[in-house]
């Protein structure tokens, strides 16, 4: 069956450093999603990417993030000063013709630990 | 008002019991709520989803209950087995509108042998 992977699995970075986490989305799908999840805390919407455009973001996604697709295969969530709070699980998602009730597969996640 | 509020943080059940995972919503605009289940190492993965035209929804063990008046829906695990101990999320969004889903905060379900 096929699968959205990520990579890497586990990122450790210092405090002020830029950090890329890459996706793979399933291939023939055209919508893809980040969220994140803070420890203990709930799975939050990041970002949603169609058309090489983003389509929507969260208030948390501010100027220090940015997604690309950089090929026709992979897509990356930048973060270019990387702070305490950045600290979490990023899923990457994504789903085959978009809308509120399309499914969106999640990949096993990318936890950035930020010293 | 964007929340999804999910209870019990964890439950404990034993094998062949009933698991019941509530969730209530503030936005009416909700109007599609899809339940994700998450094993360790993996991401969370579509279970199950109901729309609020319907009261209930069953798949399986699986069984979505749905109180469109109480804003509250909830999970029922039917005749629960170790390989159900996961974590399970609620979501909302709104239908034919943002591609955002909004979560829960999770329930660790065990169930014992």
């Amino acid at each position: 069956e096929p699968e959205v992977t990520q990579t890497p699995s586990h990122q450790v970075t210092q405090m002020g450093q830029e950090v890329i986490l890459r996706c793979v989305p399933i291939s023939n799908h055209l919508y893809f999603y980040w969220y994140r999840q803070i420890l203990g805390q709930k799975v939050e919407f990041l970002v949603s990417f169609y058309n090489n455009e983003i389509s929507e973001k969260s208030e948390i996604f501010d100027d220090q993030f940015s997604v690309e697709r950089p090929d026709g295969s992979n897509f990356t969530l930048k973060i270019r000063s990387t702070k305490l709070e950045d600290s979490a699980m990023y899923f990457c998602a994504s789903s085959e013709i978009g809308g509120s009730t399309d499914t969106q597969y999640f990949g096993p996640g990318t936890r950035l630990t930020v010293l | 008002q964007q929340q999804v509020k999910q209870s019990p943080q964890s439950l404990i059940v034993q094998k062949g019991g009933i698991s019941i995972i509530n969730c209530a919503y503030e936005n009416t605009a909700f109007d599609y709520f899809p339940w994700y289940q998450q094993f360790p190492g993996k991401g969370p993965a579509l279970l199950i989803a109901i729309r609020p035209d319907v009261s209930e929804k069953k798949e399986g063990r699986f069984t979505i209950s749905f109180n469109k008046s109480a804003k509250q829906f909830s999970l029922h695990i039917m005749d629960s087995q170790p390989g159900d101990s996961a974590t399970y999320f609620c979501a909302a969004t709104v239908q034919g509108g943002s591609e955002k889903l909004v979560f829960g905060k999770g329930t660790k379900l065990t169930v014992n042998p």
